[in-house]
């Protein structure tokens, strides 16, 4: 299967330890957003990368996040100091944008986090 | 900004029933409009979507007009089955320039249940 990866699937962690998510995206996708959705509401931005450029972060990024994508190829997600309020579903998509590419989001299946 | 608002659901039909799930949009310039579905256990994917004012998508049945003059975007099928139980996602994608440009902007989600 070539679509997106997440891992892990599910983790479930005590307030105030560090998390980390990991996005394999679509091998030829130079684009990769993280989203986060709670239940009952539609995803949320978060953040993205053109290539190993990180170029647009949500306000509700808090310093507390941080996201990379060293190579422009996986991307990773961290949370530190998890607090409750973080528990939710972490999305990622991948788009090939650009020239005649219209950047259609491809998502993986997500990564939920529980914060006892 | 930018933002989607979906009818408020949950909705539930008897296999065979019509289908309409409204979603209206505010935006500047001439967005792009997405449905996506998320079936259970699985992630977001693309249902149609219509890049234009007056354009029609459609899949599996499903058919949305882009209507600029009522903001609006609305998902319809003629004749809805069991397996069309998910949840449906409206969304835009801005088609400005900068650096926004490609991100997409979800509406809450509307939950369909179909018995039969």
């Amino acid at each position: 299967d070539t679509g997106v990866s997440q891992n892990p699937r599910h983790k479930i962690t005590k307030r105030g330890q560090n998390v980390t998510f990991r996005c394999d995206p679509i091998s030829e996708h130079n684009r990769l957003y993280w989203y986060r959705q709670t239940l009952g509401q539609g995803p949320e931005f978060l953040t993205y990368f053109q290539n190993e450029a990180q170029l647009e972060k949500s306000r509700l990024l808090s310093d507390r996040f941080s996201a990379e994508r060293p190579k422009g190829s996986f991307s990773t997600l961290e949370i530190q100091r998890t607090e409750q309020g973080d528990s939710a579903m972490y999305l990622c998509a991948s788009s090939l944008f650009g020239g005649r590419y219209t950047g259609e989001l491809f998502f993986g299946e997500g990564s939920r986090l529980t914060v006892l | 900004g930018n933002s989607v608002t979906q009818m408020e659901g949950p909705v539930t039909l008897s296999e065979e029933a019509f289908l309409t799930i409204n979603c209206t949009y505010t935006a500047t310039g001439y967005p792009s409009l997405f449905w996506y579905v998320q079936y259970p256990g699985e992630g977001l994917q693309l249902l149609l979507k219509a890049t234009k004012a007056d354009d029609k998508g459609s899949n599996k049945g499903f058919e949305a007009t882009y209507r600029k003059e009522t903001t609006s975007f609305h998902l319809e099928k003629g004749s809805v089955q069991v397996s069309d139980s998910a949840v449906y996602f409206c969304a835009l994608r801005a088609n400005a320039g900068g650096t926004s440009y490609g991100k997409l902007t979800f509406g809450q989600g509307t939950i369909l249940t179909v018995h039969p």
